[in-house]
């Protein structure tokens, strides 16, 4: 099974408006990470976001928050206040194990294409 | 600088050839992970290095690709008689034991030929 399921190929946002790129998860341990990342069409990944498994609230970094919804295994990503700056590849990504520092696996989903309209 | 480094940054090869790839990981991280990443696809897990423990090479595509990481620092991941499907962009990656996220390097464009 995947670790990690983004469904959204691609995604569509006007300027200035907000957007959630989906991110399901699959893990039976109890402690865990979740990630973003963006990637520019340069090629860097750029960390966004992270949200520990054990994190009651919902973690927020200045435009970009992640809707943590454990019991569904979901960790979505929202924009607010899209800019044409935004427009990238979108992957999500997942470390187990944190608490035991054994497991240093990232696993990374397919991404999701993101454009911002004019 | 302080992030992850890469080189060369872009490589041309022709097939059979064999070519490294080198990562310079973030000073003090004893994790570091390679990625293979082919036009418009997401990220291929290769291999990763946990300090000293034996690496997880369960991602390598074939016994052609190999990696190597000396001193616990840098690492060289090699292939050998390349084929054009290995044709891609190779990413390097490194995290602390308690690190919340991989800091990746520019990355490596390799195309062969």
């Amino acid at each position: 099974a995947q670790k990690i399921t983004q469904t959204q190929p691609g995604m569509f946002v006007q300027e200035k408006e907000a957007v959630t790129l989906d991110c399901t998860y699959d893990t039976s341990d109890q402690s865990y990470g979740l990630f973003w990342y963006k990637q520019p069409s340069s090629g860097e990944m750029i960390f966004l976001i992270y949200q520990g498994s054990y994190d009651e609230q919902n973690a927020t970094e200045g435009r970009y928050s992640l809707n943590f919804q454990k019991a569904r295994k979901s960790a979505n990503l929202v924009i607010s206040a899209s800019q044409l700056g935004d427009s990238a590849m979108y992957f999500c990504a997942m470390r187990e194990a944190l608490l035991l520092n054994t497991g240093n696996q990232f696993y990374f989903g397919t991404g999701t294409s993101l454009t911002v309209i004019p | 600088g302080a992030g992850v480094s890469q080189s060369p940054s872009n490589k041309v090869t022709e097939k059979g050839k064999d070519v490294e790839l080198r990562c310079d990981p973030i000073s003090g991280h004893t994790a570091l992970y390679w990625y293979r990443q082919s036009l418009g696809q997401g990220l291929e897990f290769l291999i990763y290095f946990q300090g000293n423990s034996a690496p997880d090479k369960s991602g390598l595509p074939s016994d052609r690709f190999s990696a190597e990481r000396t001193g616990g620092s840098v690492s060289t991941l090699t292939i050998q008689r390349t084929q054009q499907e290995d044709s891609a962009v190779y990413l390097c990656a490194s995290s602390s034991i308690a690190g919340k996220e991989q800091f990746f390097g520019p990355g490596t464009r390799l195309t062969v030929l």
